[in-house]
């Protein structure tokens, strides 16, 4: 059983057109990330979000937190081929241990010229 | 900048070795996890450690174990490598904070198992 949900898992676009992909789970997150990860490389943080309503902007990208702490979304405007990659969302459930990140299976983004 | 080193980028080794896996970060961070990692399956941890010699199981431990003598270092060990441990193992290291953790993470090691 997925503890976070991610969807789409794949999601191919042009150059210009704007996406949204989406974390969800039945579970409260004391705290959630954003990370990005390029073939044969570790994920990269983008963003960690903690407040129910949080939305945080970072350039074309805004990551939102759900009121209720249990989704969150990443909506990319005007994609360019430089956005392609893995997108994955983490969170530490709230009552787990410090350390304990879950991870969602992860969206593959390809953005065409 | 945080950096978490693993040791080899690509392994190859035979059903039934003995595997390490070494990761060291320089951040003097006192978490550190081994992930591994599968197409559509995410990454699901293995192992984590939460401070020298401290260790707890993760989701999938089964075939492994782990060992931390000093803080910087997290080690994975494979005791008999199996073709279904062929994968990508991604390290990380964070620091605690009361809402959670920010990972920091190893370039990965690909391991083949044959």
């Amino acid at each position: 059983t997925q503890l976070l949900e991610q969807s789409p898992q794949f999601l191919s676009i042009q150059e210009g057109e704007n996406l949204t992909v989406y974390c969800n789970s039945s579970s409260v997150f004391s705290s959630l990330q954003w990370y990005r990860q390029e073939p044969g490389e570790g994920p990269v943080l983008l963003v960690t979000v903690v407040t129910g309503g949080e939305v945080k902007k970072l350039k074309r990208l805004t990551f939102q937190f759900g009121d209720a702490r249990k989704d969150s979304s990443l909506h990319i405007t005007a994609a360019q081929p430089g956005d392609t990659g893995l997108y994955l969302c983490a969170g530490k459930i709230r009552g787990t241990s410090y350390g304990k990140l879950t991870f969602g299976q992860g969206t593959i983004l390809t953005v065409h010229p | 900048d945080v950096k978490v080193t693993q040791s080899s980028r690509y392994l190859v080794k035979r059903t039934g070795e003995k595997v390490f896996l070494e990761c060291v970060q320089d951040m003097d961070h006192e978490n550190m996890f081994w992930y591994r990692q599968d197409p559509g399956l995410g990454l699901r941890l293995i192992y984590f450690s939460y401070d020298v010699k401290m260790k707890e199981k993760g989701d999938i431990p089964e075939g492994y174990s782990v060992s931390r003598e000093k803080k910087e270092r997290f080690s994975l060990i494979l005791e008999s490598a199996s073709t279904n441990q062929t994968s990508m193992y991604l390290c990380a290291s964070s620091l605690s904070l009361p809402q959670g953790s920010l990972a920091f993470f190893g370039q990965g090691t690909r391991l083949t198992v044959v």
